[in-house]
């Protein structure tokens, strides 16, 4: 199975800040890498698929990059309402399709 | 609008059974896989199982193979997973989620419902 490395577990930064969120993939796995946005309680929200297609309706503040074993999520300049816990998942050939650790961001 | 609503957790014993069940909504049921996808209390998300459209191929994470039987009825627009051997680890939240395939993503998701296993 394909193992997702996520860091750093835990942000802590002030409004308006350049956030960035990491994930390494233990093999190849092309561009097949989706970011998702978990609020507490709440499920998660799909933000970026395919390692750098920002679902519709998602604020252009946020964005994704890389290929292969290394990618990149970024919120450019960080609001209040972004305060959650941030997931990778790769979504390559065959299942199961595993999530990296999480990142949870806070407000400084 | 798409909707997804999970149903059927519960508190069952170790070594019990339970049957969740996910209806949707809003979209063309029979042309999408869908998945399963778990949290415990606490953690981090857990892909458990996905189906194809038609039913004809369903994938499992290993830990639940040979425990739990993922399945669907497209006439009545229902996702399910059928949950047997229960253990304490299976405690989780349990998400239904809709894939898009030619995207590779999971683009929209159910509330969740809880399931609690312990005697």
């Amino acid at each position: 199975d394909i193992q997702m490395t996520q860091s750093p577990s835990s942000l802590s930064a002030s409004v308006g800040d350049r956030v960035t969120i990491t994930c390494q993939a233990s093999q190849d796995i092309n561009t097949y890498l989706n970011w998702y946005q978990q609020k507490p309680g709440k499920a998660p929200n799909l933000l970026i698929y395919d390692a750098s297609n920002l679902k519709t309706g998602v604020p252009s503040r946020f964005s994704g990059s890389g290929s292969g074993t290394d990618f990149t999520f970024t919120i450019s300049s960080l609001q209040p309402e972004d305060i959650a816990t941030y997931y990778c998942q790769q979504y390559d050939n065959l299942p199961p399709f595993t999530f990296g650790q999480g990142t949870e961001l806070e407000i400084k | 609008e798409v909707q997804l609503v999970e149903s059927g957790g519960g508190l069952v014993q170790p070594g019990g059974s339970l049957r969740l069940s996910c209806a949707a909504s809003g979209f063309t049921f029979s042309s999408y896989w869908m998945s399963w996808v778990r949290q415990a209390p606490g953690k981090g998300l857990e892909w458990v199982a996905n189906i194809k459209e038609d039913g004809s191929e369903r994938y499992y994470v290993d830990s639940v193979k040979g425990r739990f039987t993922i399945s669907r009825d497209n006439a009545k627009n229902s996702l399910y997973l059928q949950m047997d051997s229960l253990r304490a680890d299976d405690t989780a939240v349990y998400y239904c989620a809709r894939e898009v395939r030619v995207y590779k993503c999971q683009d929209f998701w159910g509330q969740g419902t809880l399931v609690t296993v312990s005697s």
